[in-house]
Order: C-alpha cells, then sequence, then structure tokens
C-alpha cells in the first residue's frame, strides 16, 4: 500500500472533465512538489506535469495540476480515447530522502 | 534530443546475478541524476534508486536498500541496476529515468527481468 492515496479507477465520457486526487502527509505533499505521471498500456510511463502545475513541452493544456496542504489533483478536460491510461502522482520524502510514488489511477473513457 | 536506451530482456534462475543497464544520450550524462523504477506485473511504480554519476553519490528507497546495487560508468554515458542473487519476486519491468529537480523527466523503454526456476 503506498504512502500517497489515488483512487484505483475513474471513469468519464468522451469531451468531458475528470479528476484524479492524490493523497499524502506532510513529509511528502505538504513540503515537496507533486509530479504526476502517464502510463498508456504497454509502455513507458511519461512526465505530464511537475512542480505542482507546470506542463512538459508537447503536453497539452487540457492537462492541469494542483495542489493545496497534503493534497494535489490531476485534471483533464476534453476526454479523448486516447487518454486511457494509468496515471500516477510521485513528490519526494523527506523524512525518508527518497521519491515516492501514489498507487495509481486507471482512467476509462467510456 | 534526451534517449535512454535500456538493455534487453533477460530470463534468470533464482540465485543467479545480473546486471541491467540504461545508457543515456542527448544530455550532460555526469552532472544529471538517474534512476531505477520497478513496476512488478499489474502493479504500480516504485522509486527504487537514483545516483549522480560524476561523483556515484547515490539514494536508495528503504524498501530497496540493500536488494539491489545502482552504479554508473560516466565514460561511457551509461547506468546500472545490479542483484547479486535474484529472487522469484525480482520478476518486473524495470524502467531508468533522468531525475531532474525531483521529478523523472525522460524515460527508458524498460527492461523486463523474469526470475523463475
Amino acid at each position: 500500500q503506498s504512502v500517497l492515496t489515488q483512487p484505483p479507477s475513474v471513469s468519464a465520457a468522451p469531451g468531458q472533465k475528470v479528476t484524479i486526487s492524490c493523497s499524502g502527509t506532510s513529509s511528502n505533499i505538504g513540503n515537496n512538489y507533486i509530479s504526476w505521471y502517464q502510463q498508456l498500456p504497454g509502455t513507458a510511463p511519461k512526465l505530464l506535469i511537475y512542480d505542482n502545475n507546470k506542463r512538459p513541452s508537447g503536453i497539452p493544456d487540457r492537462f492541469s495540476g494542483s495542489k493545496s496542504g497534503t493534497s494535489a489533483t490531476l485534471g483533464i478536460t476534453g476526454l479523448q480515447t486516447g487518454d486511457e491510461a494509468d496515471y500516477y502522482c510521485g513528490t519526494w520524502n523527506g523524512s525518508l530522502s527518497g521519491g515516492l510514488f501514489g498507487g495509481g489511477t486507471k482512467l476509462t473513457v467510456l | 534530443e534526451v534517449q535512454l536506451v535500456q538493455s534487453g530482456a533477460e530470463v534468470k534462475r533464482p540465485g543467479e546475478s545480473l546486471r541491467i543497464s540504461c545508457r543515456g544520450s542527448g544530455y550532460t550524462f555526469p552532472t544529471s541524476w538517474i534512476g531505477w523504477v520497478r513496476q512488478m506485473p499489474g502493479k504500480g511504480l516504485e522509486w527504487m534508486a537514483i545516483i549522480y554519476p560524476s561523483d556515484s553519490d547515490t539514494t536508495y528507497s528503504p524498501s530497496f536498500q540493500g536488494q539491489v546495487t545502482i552504479s554508473a560508468d560516466k565514460s561511457i554515458g551509461t547506468a546500472y541496476l545490479q542483484w547479486s542473487s535474484l529472487k522469484a519476486s525480482d520478476t518486473a519491468v524495470y524502467y531508468c529515468a533522468r531525475w531532474v529537480g525531483r521529478r523523472f523527466d525522460y524515460w527508458g523503454q524498460g527492461t523486463l527481468v523474469t526470475v523463475s526456476s
């Protein structure tokens, strides 16, 4: 069981919006930046959001991130079938001096 | 263009040793942290360890400390992950990725390690 808690699955229809939550503690999310990763089926993960809300070059603005206290949220608007993937939050764990990932959330676009 | 190219799939017996590799290109390898992430079959991502190739400074997750060894050869731009005695529970896909600003920004394609008698 991961220290960072994500819902196992979320779903929404094409064109709709979905949010994925990531909950932690003051040792991790509360005092560190959050990043989000997308893992399409059978592929390597890809960085989607970093420093809570920044998008790497090439990531569309349909993807957004936010953080408040010890929780973070990934938002995806204008859902497409190609967005079906596993999504992971990640951060630094100050008390252990190591990185952490959430347990992952499977997004289904109905 | 940043690229991380990993070595191919491995099939090993329990108790055997193994070293997998990850060659970085398109950036200054020695002065960028690089790390490894485990993904067991059907499971999520697990942060394992990172290394700074310039001086071989390392940080391990407590879950993996003593179980694996991370190393790097800065002269050939390659990072390694090594096991001295594999267990069936080491069966997984292992990804290398560049660690920048406490995030993994570029990822390798993954190496499947299968440990079975």
